[in-house]
């Protein structure tokens, strides 16, 4: 079945870093991802769409400065939290559906605890 | 504005005990209803997707069911395997989910 690869599961960083996360489908292709975050006991708030060859789409409140997206190919997305604070530890789902399969739903990562000291 | 909301909060359960969990909708136009299992610390599995009122998908100890209104997730005889968050999520249109809050279940061996 379709698999969606996320990269790294957990990372512990200082206040100011920045962080990359990457998101792959291992074995199908998408032109579109998308980004979540999820905080504990909470569901999960789309954050962006990741358009493959185009700018992603931000929701609502979400800072298109500080969450930056690239999605270069048709199995690679990557959110890129830029001078994170503690207020941005959270954990970050990404999600996908193969390219051109309306009947697929979406897949999901197993993804990205990020804690910001 | 799309929302789902999800009920109960949190259920437990005794091994073998049966139970409904309960999803309710308002979209303005249905594009597909879906429910997924997420386990602690992980991404949410894909278990079964609705599109229209009346149908019932199967999958194993799971049954989900849909009306105009709302979607149900029945469980029989469930095992403690089974627990975990079951998130329900509704298409609002180009491939955006929006997902309920969850339910946390807990089954006692």
């Amino acid at each position: 079945g379709a698999v969606v690869s996320q990269h790294p599961s957990r990372v512990i960083c200082k206040s100011g870093t920045s962080v990359k996360i990457e998101c792959r489908s291992l074995d199908f292709q998408a032109t579109t991802m998308f980004w979540y975050r999820q905080f504990p006991k909470k569901s999960l708030m789309l954050m962006a769409t990741s358009n493959e060859g185009s700018k992603a789409t931000y929701e609502q409140g979400v800072e298109k400065d500080k969450f930056l997206i690239n999605h270069a190919s048709l199995t690679l997305s990557t959110l890129t939290v830029t001078s994170a604070h503690p207020e941005d530890s959270s954990f970050y789902i990404c999600s996908a559906r193969e390219l051109g399969r309306r009947d697929q739903p979406q897949h999901f990562g197993d993804g990205t605890r990020l804690s910001i000291l | 504005e799309d929302q789902v909301t999800q009920s109960p909060e949190a259920l437990r359960l005794q091994e073998g005990e049966s139970s409904s969990l309960n999803c309710s909708y308002t979209v303005s136009g249905l594009r597909g209803l879906f429910w997924y299992r997420q386990d602690p610390g992980k991404g949410p599995e894909f278990l079964f997707t609705l599109y229209s009122a009346g149908e019932e998908k199967e999958k194993e100890r799971l049954k989900a069911t849909l009306t105009k209104k709302e979607s149900f997730l029945h469980i029989t005889a469930p095992k403690p395997e089974d627990s975990a968050t079951y998130l329900c999520a509704v298409d609002q249109g180009a491939q955006k989910l929006v997902f309920g809050q969850g339910t946390r279940l807990t089954i006692n061996p």
